[in-house]
């Protein structure tokens, strides 16, 4: 039972390239979460999803994409990456309890 | 935008010493306030989750209070232990299913 895991764990990307972080969950919990930590910021939600098929924004999703086709799968998509996404993020899932990934280091520059 | 606010920022403690944080938030259309316990280079943890008015949860050390209709959470650590040391977030559901994070305070116990 691994819970909720994240791949890659570190990640560096060259400004405009795309990537794609995988989140991945074997607690059957409908609810899905992506944050980024910035510094003196906590976290902030980019997307969240209450059940496949269903995705909505967060507080800062511009430059991500999100997809739910399955209750296990949540990936967040980087189309262009910009230094500005350079952070670390986190899944999480569950509600109300949340549970979180061990989180992807992503540099870009 | 839900603004939800912790203070202090960071806070220097000693050994021994008990401590406490506050956590705001709008009180309109609350569902659900939660205490994360975050350490370096790992992910956050629950401590608690809280829904009614009134509400107190106790976990070893640690206890939090909530009040829904003024918009607070109190987080108390008693005898704060070095391994203590973390930063706590909290966190909070309105009635969308977004859940919503402070900037969290960072607590240093040292010995």
């Amino acid at each position: 039972n691994a819970g909720v895991t994240q791949t890659p764990k570190f990640r560096i990307l060259k400004i405009g390239q795309s990537m794609t972080l995988q989140c991945a969950q074997d607690m059957n919990h409908n609810y899905m979460y992506w944050y980024r930590q910035d510094p003196g910021m906590g976290l902030k939600l980019i997307y969240y999803s209450v059940g496949a098929g269903i995705t909505d924004k967060g507080e800062v999703p511009n430059g991500y994409n999100v997809s739910r086709s399955t209750t296990e799968d949540f990936p967040l998509r980087l189309e262009l990456a910009a230094p500005s996404q350079t952070s670390v993020y986190f899944c999480a899932t569950g509600t109300p309890e949340a549970f979180f990934g061990q989180g992807t280091r992503l540099t870009v520059v | 935008i839900l603004n939800v606010e912790q203070s202090p920022q960071s806070l220097h403690v000693q050994e021994g010493d008990s401590t406490n944080f506050t956590c705001s938030f709008p009180s309109s259309n609350f569902y659900a306030l939660h205490w994360y316990r975050w350490e370096t280079a790992k992910s956050p943890e629950a401590l608690f989750v809280m829904t009614l008015n009134g509400d107190e949860k106790k976990k070893g050390r640690i206890s939090a209070t909530l009040n829904t209709k003024e918009g607070y959470s109190y987080l108390y650590i008693k005898g704060s232990q070095p391994e203590d040391s973390a930063t706590y977030l909290c966190a909070l559901n309105y009635n969308t299913d977004k859940l919503i994070f402070g900037t969290g305070t960072r607590l240093q116990v040292f010995p």
